[in-house]
């Protein structure tokens, strides 16, 4: 099956600073989705992006999905952007595949 | 407009109990998920549905059982407890336009077997 690896799995930083974080895949996908889940537990939506570029605010991100990775990038980062960060994609068959995630601690 | 609904919110159980978690979309999605998340090792795809009265086995299917009875349920069993099994499960729901499929999560359901 496909394979999701993310990278970095840790990531500390001091807030004000920018981030990038990869999502590699093994396969061609139909849909590529990142995700923040905070300190709660609670998964939230950040993109859904199985090609191009897209930006939201101090967040953005860029597939390219003929090279097989996705970047999500944050920038002033600020101490609620602590949490893990997902990527998640869908094979052909409609599983959802996540990768480990990676870990981000934003110190104040 | 309630989204994702997951029941219980935690739960315990011993070995060899059963049990089974509620997952309720009030969106009018097609497709629902189960997962379990463990420590280091991100959301694990347990079963999935496609429609009503359809289900499928996702990547860690072994030890739990699933219905989708009416669209808007859709029910992970437990038919006997397993220590392995603690953690948490998390219910998911998608709508696909034009190849475009959007998931949307549960809070979680925290259960440990002891």
């Amino acid at each position: 099956g496909i394979q999701v690896e993310q990278s970095p799995p840790d990531l500390i930083l001091q807030e004000g600073a920018n981030s990038t974080l990869r999502c590699n895949f093994s396969d061609s996908v139909n849909n590529l989705q990142w995700f923040h889940q905070n300190p709660w537990g609670q998964l939230i939506n950040l993109f859904y992006i199985p090609s191009g570029t897209k930006q939201n605010g101090r967040l953005s991100a860029t597939t390219v999905a003929t090279e097989r990775y996705s970047l999500l990038y944050i920038s002033s980062s600020q101490t609620t952007d602590s949490g893990v960060y997902f990527c998640a994609v869908r094979s052909r068959d409609d599983k959802i595949i996540f990768g480990k995630g990676t870990r981000l601690h934003i110190l104040p | 407009n309630a989204g994702v609904t997951q029941t219980p919110k935690f739960r315990v159980l011993k070995t060899g109990q059963s049990m089974t978690l509620l997952c309720a979309q009030d969106m009018n999605h097609e497709y629902m998920y189960w997962y379990r998340q463990d420590p280091g090792m991100g959301l694990r795809l347990i079963h999935y549905s496609v429609g009503e009265g359809t289900t499928a086995k996702g990547e860690v299917p072994d030890g739990y059982n699933v219905s989708r009875l009416k669209k808007q349920n859709f029910l992970l069993g437990l038919e006997s407890a397993a220590p392995s099994q603690t953690s948490v499960y998390f219910c998911a729901s998608s709508y696909q336009v034009l190849g475009k499929n959007i998931q949307y999560f549960g809070a979680g359901t925290r259960l440990s077997v002891l």
